[in-house]
């Protein structure tokens, strides 16, 4: 299963803050690139969503930004929050609809 | 809506030890998925049913993990004999099924294993 490289491993940004974090995927079939959020405890949970044929999506505070001749895209959270302190997983998607994950970010936001 | 159930939430079990998980996928969900997730990594899947059906199982590793899904709904994951190495969480996922790759995937609170 080919990989997606996720980084940071761990980031800690102030309340109001820009959190970003990065993946790169070798798979060029992939064709959604989904983020999912993890709170402790809990199964991880879709959280905004890309496909390659665009090269930005914004729901909210949140923003996918996708690079596909670097097959690159990253997550941008906007004036950050404590409640938005979770795990934060990338994935590449393709036909068969299964997902390869990242090995996740744990985001911690300080009040 | 309901979401994906799974249970046990935690098991602790010793090395060579059987263990069984069950999850129970939302409804009308004709495809379900089981990861593994290992502290600090992100799930890796280990199986994907199209209702009754083994769509792919090739990172499971057959010589000690099995899995069915025998009416297409509900469906088991087991291990036997376990190994330290097992100590994962295990997540069910479920979706509706669509052919589309963006058929979104949710999923259940995952049961923690713990294999001393």
């Amino acid at each position: 299963q080919q990989q997606v490289k996720q980084s940071p491993q761990s980031l800690i940004v102030q309340k109001g803050g820009i959190s970003i974090i990065n993946c790169a995927y070798e798979n060029t079939a992939f064709d959604y690139f989904p983020w999912y959020q993890q709170f402790p405890g809990k199964g991880p949970a879709l959280l905004i969503a890309i496909r390659p044929d665009v090269s930005e999506k914004k729901e909210g505070r949140f923003t996918i930004s996708f690079n596909k001749s670097a097959k690159q895209f990253s997550l941008h959270i906007m004036d950050s929050q404590p409640g938005d302190s979770a795990t934060y997983f990338c994935a590449g998607g393709g036909s068969a609809r299964q997902l390869t994950f990242g090995s996740g970010t744990q985001l911690t936001v300080l009040p | 809506e309901a979401g994906v159930a799974q249970s046990p939430r935690y098991k602790i079990i010793e090395k060579r030890q059987s263990v069984a998980f069950w999850c129970n996928p939302i409804s009308g969900h004709a495809t379900l998925y089981w990861y593994q997730q290992i502290l600090g990594q992100g799930p890796k899947l280990l199986i994907q049913f199209q209702n009754n059906g083994v769509v792919d199982d090739s990172q499971l590793p057959k010589d000690r993990f099995s899995a069915e899904r025998l009416k297409g709904v509900d469906s088991t994951l087991k291990i036997q004999p376990a190994k330290l190495e097992d100590s994962a969480v295990y997540l069910c996922a479920s979706s509706h099924g669509t052919l589309a790759s963006t058929d979104t995937q949710y999923f259940g609170p995952g049961t923690r294993l713990t294999v001393l």
